[in-house]
């Protein structure tokens, strides 16, 4: 069964570019079968996709923050990545990695334990 | 792109059956895309309970179901236990390659 962990909870100044990674185990990032998504959960509120990535390097981002995020996969390390730049208060969350199966399904069947990230100065 | 639209609470004694509501549009929920519904405990991690609308991941119980129509998904537990108490999120793909959820529905086992 596939594991993911995100990187450590962090502190985020405003206008700073917020960084994390995803660790996967049990498993390879190369596999065909998978996307790799990012999801994040403001405090007392829902859940907000914020874009998933192939391991080709194809990239799907939430048409809202599309134009602050970056997503990459490092296959060397079993490890993708988020950059979400210009970070304001409203970007604080809780931040989930997830699997979502590859094909037009569009569901997230293993997350990690997510990570709080906290925008402030 | 607009959140999907669930109730803010629900609630059922133990035993007894309810039903949340995810209401979307003709561009996601009501174009026949496929419909997913998470639980979620106080401080933990999502886990999908229903996916492509009706299907259970194994290990699920079958007190769980799923069902949609229209431009309304709905997840129905029966048999409420105590343990079924936490927020539940619904997902439906929006096209353009693009996911939504809607804003979660806290449910309290009386």
């Amino acid at each position: 069964q596939l594991q993911l962990q995100e990187s450590d909870p962090r502190l985020v100044k405003p206008s700073e570019t917020l960084s994390l990674t995803c660790t996967v185990s049990s498993g390879s990032i190369s596999s065909s079968g998978y996307y790799w998504g990012w999801i994040r959960q403001p405090p007392g509120k829902g859940l907000e996709w914020i874009g998933s990535i192939y391991y080709t390097g194809i990239t799907y981002y939430n048409p809202s923050l599309s134009s602050r995020v970056t997503m990459a996969i490092d296959t060397s390390k079993n490890q993708f990545s988020l950059k979400l730049s210009s970070v304001t208060a409203a970007d604080t969350a809780v931040y989930y990695c997830a699997t979502q199966p590859a094909g037009p399904y569009w569901y997230f069947d293993v997350w990690g334990r997510g990570t709080l990230v906290t925008v402030s100065s | 792109q607009s959140a999907l639209t669930q109730p803010a609470s629900v609630s059922g004694s133990p035993g007894q059956s309810i039903t949340i509501s995810c209401t979307g549009t003709s561009s996601d929920v009501g174009r026949d895309h496929l419909v997913s519904w998470y639980q979620q405990h106080p401080g933990k991690a999502p886990k999908v309970m229903i996916y492509e609308d009706t299907k259970r991941p194994s290990g699920v119980s079958n007190r769980f179901s799923g069902s949609k129509s229209g431009n309304t998904a709905s997840l129905t537990i029966s048999g409420l236990q105590a343990e079924d108490e936490g927020d539940y999120h619904c997902s439906s793909y929006a096209g353009s390659l693009t996911v939504i959820f809607g804003g979660g529905t806290k449910l309290t086992v009386l």
